[in-house]
């Protein structure tokens, strides 16, 4: 069964610095990897997919994502955190095998919280 | 529209309750899932349809669930005798296909049972 972690419920980060939210996963093939965003009284907002190829994936307001196979990893981050980024991420996978969405996991989330 | 709208925002209901939750998705969109949103917890898949085809309800808790889609697009996640436990945001997501590898979200549907 495949699995997604988000070890951290919340990451406090100071704006302007550096930002990270960890996500590891399990998959029996070959992972497709998401980031989500969460505002508010919102829907999931796409950032970011890892499908094949590069493993610096660049994805929306400045976010991008590594994708590591050893360490089975696909953390997100931002060069300088904005008070705007505040919300809740989700890390999301699924095998590569056919399907769609109902064969996405999610992670619980984690928020983030850019302080001033 | 634009992208995919969810109705009502909000819904308060008696225990015991039956209620109605409609999704518009993106037109042309094949793919629509119904997703539970309870709280300190990931997304919790409920059903999804793929076109005209019979829906895959694999992931609905209960048969007080149902959904159907009618002619393609909108469609209604249905709770029969509503308990607290349901209490969570019901959020609808649409893709362009099954095989779609980015979905778009709905803002979600606040239900509380009281």
């Amino acid at each position: 069964a495949q699995s997604v972690a988000q070890p951290e419920d919340q990451v406090n980060v100071a704006e302007g610095n550096p930002l990270t939210v960890k996500c590891t996963y399990s998959v029996s093939g070959n992972p497709y990897l998401f980031w989500y965003v969460q505002y508010p009284n919102r829907g999931l907002q796409f950032l970011l997919k890892y499908i094949t190829g590069d493993n610096l994936v660049k994805g929306s307001y400045g976010f991008e994502a590594e994708f590591n196979k050893s360490q089975t990893s696909f953390h997100l981050k931002k060069p300088s955190a904005l008070v705007s980024d505040s919300a809740l991420y989700f890390c999301a996978v699924r095998d590569d095998g056919s399907g769609g969405y109902q064969k996405v996991t999610f992670g619980t989330g984690t928020k983030l919280q850019v302080i001033p | 529209g634009a992208g995919v709208s969810q109705s009502p925002s909000n819904k308060v209901t008696e225990k015991g309750k039956d209620v109605e939750l409609r999704c518009d998705p993106i037109s042309g969109h094949t793919a629509l899932y119904w997703y539970r949103q309870s709280l300190g917890q990931g997304l919790e898949f409920l059903i999804y349809f793929q076109g005209n085809s019979a829906p895959d309800k694999s992931g609905l808790p209960s048969d007080r669930f149902s959904a159907e889609r009618t002619g393609g697009s909108v469609s209604t996640l249905t709770i029969q005798r509503t308990q607290q436990e349901d209490s969570a945001v019901y959020l609808c997501a649409s893709s362009l296909s099954l095989g779609g590898t980015e979905a778009f979200f709905g803002q979600g549907t606040r239900l509380t049972v009281v």
